[in-house]
């Protein structure tokens, strides 16, 4: 079946580097998903990775995939307080035309 | 550059009351879903919609109903409402699986 878990918060100090993890349980998952969550808004898509991939880096983002374990992380190198949000792992299928989300981790950045 | 546009944004029902949420994107997209936000839940799936003319189930669809329109709009319909129902609704949508565009939500209250 489809589940995707994730801590619920997170504090780093600016400056640091976040680490946000995600298991996930189907193994036929595809494609998988960052998404980032600002207050009182809707979702905003950050990257994403194809499953036959390892890793991705887009600027200060830094994707990982370790497939065997079922274990996606995101990584922001020097955290800034407008990176403070919750941050949502998803999963889709190839083919099906759904994500599943895990609960969103609440990144807050402090001085 | 409206994206996905959602109405109301704050709605507050009476119990057994029935009202829609209107979606609309216009961003040509075949697939939209609605999906409700709680805390710690992350986000779930109620009904999406791979095409015009279709719909299906997502993993939470009872006490709701959807409609496809035409391919831009997708409304969300509760015929009696609970207040189990109290959540955050987000319409979205996308050309293929994965890259969703979200909403900004609407915030229902169910006394």
């Amino acid at each position: 079946g489809e589940d995707v878990e994730q801590s619920l918060f997170l504090s780093v100090r600016e400056g640091d580097s976040s680490v946000i993890n995600c298991t996930y349980t189907d193994s036929s998952s595809t494609y998988l998903y960052w998404y980032k969550q600002e207050p009182g808004a809707g979702l905003q898509l950050l990257t994403y990775i194809f499953s036959n991939m390892d890793m991705k880096q887009d600027q200060r983002l830094t994707v990982l995939l370790n497939k065997k374990d079922k274990h996606l992380s995101l990584r922001i190198a020097d955290t800034q307080t407008g990176d403070s949000a919750i941050y949502f792992c998803a999963e889709s299928m190839s083919g099906y035309n759904k994500l599943i989300f895990g609960a969103g981790t609440r990144l807050a950045v402090h001085p | 550059n409206a994206g996905v546009t959602q109405t109301p944004k704050f709605q507050v029902l009476k119990t057994g009351q029935s009202m829609t949420l209107q979606c609309a994107q216009d961003m040509n997209h075949n697939s939209m879903y609605w999906y409700r936000q709680d805390p710690g839940m992350g986000l779930r799936l109620i009904y999406y919609s791979a095409s015009e003319g279709t719909t299906d189930k997502g993993e939470v669809p009872n006490g709701y109903n959807v409609s496809r329109l035409n391919k831009r709009e997708f409304s969300l319909r509760l015929e009696s409402a609970a207040p189990s129902q109290t959540s955050v609704y987000f319409c979205a949508s996308s050309e293929q699986a994965g890259e969703a565009f979200f909403g900004q939500g609407t915030r229902l209250t169910v006394v």
